[in-house]
């Protein structure tokens, strides 16, 4: 079945600190993957994808690459901020399946301190 | 307003009340979801809509009843529920056939059951 595997949290970091979230997924095909962040008191948004091997997705100096091989798709963040204290979740679809039926990890809570 | 709004964003309810959460979407999407958000578990989908015609029902219980009576509406119709149901439910919004994967949530309904 499909499944995917983040790093346990809380992850707390310094500002200006390297950021790394593992993130592993089992999937039968090809499925496109997914990076969703949850700020405090706020829903879901979508915050990069790739939809193929190779691909790497970015947004807001947040960056991940698709790495079928390893069957991962690491977040990673150069210098993060305080303002980058969110759950994060990696999520996959795979192709052919309802809009909707996104598979979510259980989130990487990340607190960045000043 | 923009994006996917949800009310109540608190409910606090007895076993034996009958409630309902709303969403309100004003992107113009064509598919509404309801998904169960519970601590150190993954997000868990419970109901599709698209054009308004359920396509999908994750072994929901029974006492949690979907409405989707348009496009831009959708409702969980709560009766007779269990503690284990407090969770945050997240209502979220696409456009079929365009960004696969790519889902808009609401801020949530954070629901109590005593």
């Amino acid at each position: 079945g499909n499944s995917v595997t983040q790093m346990e949290g809380p992850v707390t970091l310094s500002e200006e600190a390297f950021l790394t979230i593992n993130c592993t997924y089992t999937a039968t095909g090809y499925p496109s993957l997914f990076w969703y962040v949850q700020y405090p008191g706020e829903g879901l948004q979508l915050l990069l994808k790739a939809t193929k091997a190779d691909d790497k997705g970015s947004n807001k100096g947040f960056e991940a690459t698709y790495r079928k091989e390893t069957t991962s798709f690491h977040l990673e963040k150069g210098s993060v901020q305080v303002s980058d204290s969110a759950v994060y979740f990696c999520a996959l679809m795979n192709y052919g399946g309802s809009q909707g039926n996104l598979i979510f990890g259980k989130g990487t809570k990340l607190s960045v301190k000043p | 307003e923009t994006g996917v709004t949800q009310t109540p964003r608190h409910l606090v309810m007895g076993m034996t009340n009958k409630k309902s959460l709303k969403c309100e979407q004003h992107l113009g999407h064509n598919a509404m979801y309801w998904y169960k958000q519970s601590a150190k578990k993954p997000l868990e989908l419970m109901f599709v809509y698209s054009l308004e015609e359920r396509v999908e029902n994750n072994s929901v219980p029974s006492r949690f009843s979907p409405e989707c009576p348009n496009s831009s509406h959708l409702f969980l119709h709560l009766h007779t529920l269990q503690p284990e149901d407090s969770a945050l439910y997240l209502c979220a919004s696409s456009q079929e056939g365009r960004n696969p994967g790519e889902l808009f949530f609401g801020e949530g309904s954070r629901l109590t059951v005593l």
